[in-house]
């Protein structure tokens, strides 16, 4: 079975400072990996996904996630946070072999940016 | 124009009765979704439709039965509501198969069963 952590439930963090958001997950076949965020009572927004090819993705929003295979890791990273940022930051991931687009995904962690 | 839109935003009813809740998308996906999120933010997967077929069917008690009259649509009904469905349960759709695909997501029906 594969699943998802977000080994951080809550990250607060001063404006214009750098952010890790760190995602671990447990596969034992192929995955695709996922960050979404939501903003206060809205839906979720994807922000970068990791199909194949070059570790490093970018995504919207100035955000950015490198995967690790040997770690099983996929952390989301942003040099300057701004306000706006605040919301609830999702990782996920999905079977390559799965029909369906079936999401799996981990606990949040609550991205809070402070002035 | 909303891409996924959800109606109602709001649903506050007694335990026992029965619900339904509409989804639309005017993305022309294929493959539409009802995810659950619980009173602690966990997500999890409830059914996928493809082109109005049935592919995934998670664990889920036989009280929820999604139907898709087309494949824009994907409605969820639930009867004998208990207690334990409160919860905001969120519609998405996708293209193709859904696998690696975006997932645009509706604002969420939020539940509150008393």
């Amino acid at each position: 079975a594969q699943s998802v952590t977000q080994l951080d439930s809550q990250v607060p963090v001063f404006e214009e400072a750098p952010v890790e958001l760190r995602c671990n997950y447990s596969s034992s076949v192929s995955v695709y990996l996922f960050w979404y965020v939501q903003y206060p009572n809205q839906g979720l927004q994807l922000l970068l996904k990791y199909l194949s090819g070059s570790t490093l993705v970018k995504g919207i929003n100035g955000f950015e996630a490198e995967f690790n295979k040997s770690q099983t890791s996929f952390h989301l990273r942003k040099p300057s946070v701004h306000i706006s940022d605040t919301a609830e930051y999702f990782c996920a991931v999905s079977l390559i072999y799965n029909q369906g687009g079936k999401l799996i995904f981990g606990q949040g962690t609550e991205l809070s940016v402070k002035p | 124009d909303t891409a996924v839109s959800q109606t109602p935003k709001y649903l506050v009813t007694q335990m026992g009765n029965d619900k339904s809740i509409k989804c639309e998308q005017n993305l022309g996906h294929d493959t539409m979704y009802w995810y659950k999120q619980d009173s602690k933010k966990f997500l999890k997967i409830m059914f996928s439709y493809n082109n109005k077929e049935l592919i995934i069917n998670e664990t889920v008690p036989n009280r929820f039965s999604p139907k898709s009259p087309d494949k824009a649509h994907l409605n969820l009904h639930i009867n004998s509501l208990e207690l334990g469905d409160s919860a905001v349960y969120f519609c998405a759709s996708s293209h193709g198969q859904g696998v690696g695909e975006t997932q645009y997501f509706g604002p969420g029906t939020r539940l509150l069963v008393l």
